[in-house]
Order: structure tokens, then sequence, then C-alpha cells
């Protein structure tokens, strides 16, 4: 497909579980974010790749949270031990651009977690 | 630290008429980019338009029209003659690279219910 993809598109889990989210950004794209959506808010960085460098995980809220992209185009973020607060939806976006990401981004249709 | 301001929670109005979405914007930034993404009920964000810090001509694009004001920190949008089409959440996103590095900060979204 010509968009972003991300998988699965909704994900239940037991808190304590572990959770992995699957993102495949539009080939090509240098640039690859991951947000975090709560409900009626807007998108709130996580994490940033350059290829395969993560060059900005300022936005990751604890240790639990970890994103990886070894060849530089699928992206994972991995939640471990989950908790109820970690209940949103995870959005992926990628961007053709080098850093800064000044361009438009292009936006996948998000993973919505739910962790009872 | 930047910030971005969506005042308005939802806005509803009647089919054709005029409605304006205001952004108010905070960063210590001299060169910085302004976003305006829609997330229509499907959930992707889609791009609408982008605008650098140097460059205040208004921007027109069929139904929709962008204010940019440096002297109030402002980026508004406003659409002309509403269609039902333009019910979405519209969020308005702010990018410089000095002080917020590779991130992205959105708004927390104003809601457009247009009605037949």
């Amino acid at each position: 497909g010509a968009g972003v993809s991300q998988s699965p598109r909704y994900k239940v889990a037991k808190r304590g579980q572990d959770v992995a989210l699957r993102c495949d950004p539009i080939s090509g794209h240098v640039s690859l974010f991951w947000y975090q959506q709560a409900l009626g808010q807007g998108p709130e960085f996580l994490t940033y790749f350059q290829n395969e460098a993560q060059l900005d995980k300022s936005g990751l809220p604890s240790d639990r949270f970890f994103a990886e992209r070894p060849e530089g185009s699928v992206s994972t973020l991995k939640i471990q031990r989950t908790q109820q607060e970690d209940s949103a939806v995870y959005l992926c976006a990628s961007s053709l651009s080098r850093p800064p990401p000044y361009n438009e981004q292009f936006f996948g249709p998000g993973t919505r977690l739910t962790v009872l | 630290a930047q910030k971005v301001t969506q005042a308005q929670t939802e806005i509803s109005v009647v089919e054709k008429e005029d409605v304006t979405l205001d952004c108010v914007y905070e960063t210590r930034d001299t060169t910085y980019y302004l976003f305006w993404y829609k997330q229509p009920p499907s959930g992707e964000l889609v791009f609408l338009i982008r605008r650098n810090s140097f460059d205040e001509q208004n921007e027109i694009s069929g139904r929709y029209s962008w204010n940019f004001q440096k002297s109030t920190s402002s980026f508004n949008f406003t659409i002309t003659a509403s269609q039902v089409v333009d019910s979405a959440v519209y969020f308005c996103a702010l990018s410089g690279f000095e002080t917020g590095g590779f991130k992205t900060i959105f708004g927390a979204g104003t809601r457009l219910f247009v009605k037949a």
C-alpha cells in the first residue's frame, strides 16, 4: 500500500502483559515518529527515528516503553508490564525528510490499546 | 517550552456557514513551522498546511484559508461554506528545532460538527 500501516488496529491487554505494536512506514521515508494520543487529546510525541537511529526518545513515559527500527524501515513499539494508564491510541507517522522534522508527516490509522 | 493552545474544544455549525478555528502558540525559536492536520472519524491525521515563521502571507486553498500573525502568535484556520464532510477534529501543531528538537507539539484539537 501507499500509506503508513499499523498493526494490530486494536489490542486488548491484561494489566501486566507485554504488547508489541508494529508500524510500516511509507517506503523510502527516512523519518519515523511514534505518538500517543489519549482520548480527546492531541498526539503526544514519544520517539523519533532517522533511518535505524533513534535520535530522540525523550517522550517515552517510562522505561517500560521501548521502540526499535533495526533496518530503517519497519518499527516496533513495545510496552512491557502494561498498566491502565497506557490505554491510548498509538500513532505512527513517517516523513521523507531528514531532521529537523519540518516537513509534513504521513500518519497511520493507529493502534488502539486498551489495558484492563 | 513550546506550547500550542486551541481554546475551542467543539464547534457546531450549519452547512454553508463559515467557521474559524483558533490556534495560539508559544515558542522561543526564531525559526519554526506551524501545521494544521485534520483527523476524520477514521482516525488518520491528514496534513493540511505548513507555514514557516518567516512567511506571514495568508494562504487560500479552495474553501480553506489560513491567517498567520506573528504579532499575536496565532495561526487561525477558516473554512468557508462548510460542508458535512468537514466534520472532524482539527489539530494545530508546532515544530521548532532550537528548543523542540525533533518533536512536533500538537494542540488538544477542535472538534468541528457540520450539520446538514
